[in-house]
């Protein structure tokens, strides 16, 4: 089974402050199948990137994802108010498909 | 516009046996693979499943073997998750959770969107 890594645990940002979340993997990620997901309190996850570099649908273009093989970041060039949450990565290339433990943004 | 709805909130005791839904609408329901992920109180998430909505083949965690079954009802755009033998550390939201890629084709195994969640409370 693969194992997630994300650092930091908790990252304290300001609205307009750009955001750097990092994913680390046990092993190798077959063909880049990273995804990271947005979770609000009391919500369902969220799609937000896939194929390490992909945006989902509707996902606007602050949030971008780059990384290959086992480290991976999710970047948020200018945080919005709505942005402070819990993010998720997820590998899908091998099963058990398995995430991450989260990285919390919150508001500094 | 796609939705998943679950079913309510469940509290069972040791030992039983809880089986959740998730209903789909806005989209062909044999079209797209569903999955269930689990989330324990203040904890990460955890993948379970999957199953065709199609033709009803499921694939299942190693971890969840013996305990899990995932069916589907197609005249009711259903999916249903049955979990037996709880145990107190099966506390969590279980969430299903639409595939993006379609039956026609394996699985991306990743997911959006997401069903509201349902609490099962394991607690004698």
């Amino acid at each position: 089974e693969i194992v997630l890594t994300q650092s930091p645990g908790t990252l304290s940002l300001s609205p307009g402050e750009r955001a750097t979340l990092s994913c680390w993997a046990s092993q190798s990620v077959s063909s880049s199948y990273l995804a990271w997901y947005q979770q609000k309190p009391g919500q369902a996850p969220r799609l937000l990137i896939y194929g390490a570099s992909s945006r989902a649908t509707g996902i606007p273009d602050r949030f971008s994802g780059s990384g290959s093989g086992t480290d991976f970041t999710l970047t948020i060039s200018r945080l919005e108010p709505e942005d402070f949450a819990v993010y998720y990565c997820q590998q899908y290339g091998s099963s058990p498909y398995t995430f991450g433990q989260g990285t919390k943004l919150e508001i500094k | 516009q796609v939705h998943l709805v679950q079913s309510g909130a469940e509290v069972k005791e040791p030992g039983a046996s809880v089986k959740v839904s998730c209903r789909a609408s806005g989209y062909t329901f044999t079209t797209y693979y569903i999955h269930w992920v689990r989330q324990a109180p203040g904890q990460g998430l955890e993948w379970m499943g999957l199953i065709n909505p199609s033709g009803g083949s499921t694939t299942y965690s190693q971890k969840f073997r013996g305990r899990v079954t995932m069916t589907r009802d197609s005249s009711t755009s259903a999916v249903y998750l049955e979990l037996s033998s709880l145990r107190s550390e099966d506390t969590a939201v279980y969430y299903c959770a639409r595939d993006l890629g379609v039956v026609l084709a394996p699985a991306n195994n990743y997911f959006d969107p997401w069903g509201q969640g349902t609490l099962v409370t394991v607690s004698s």
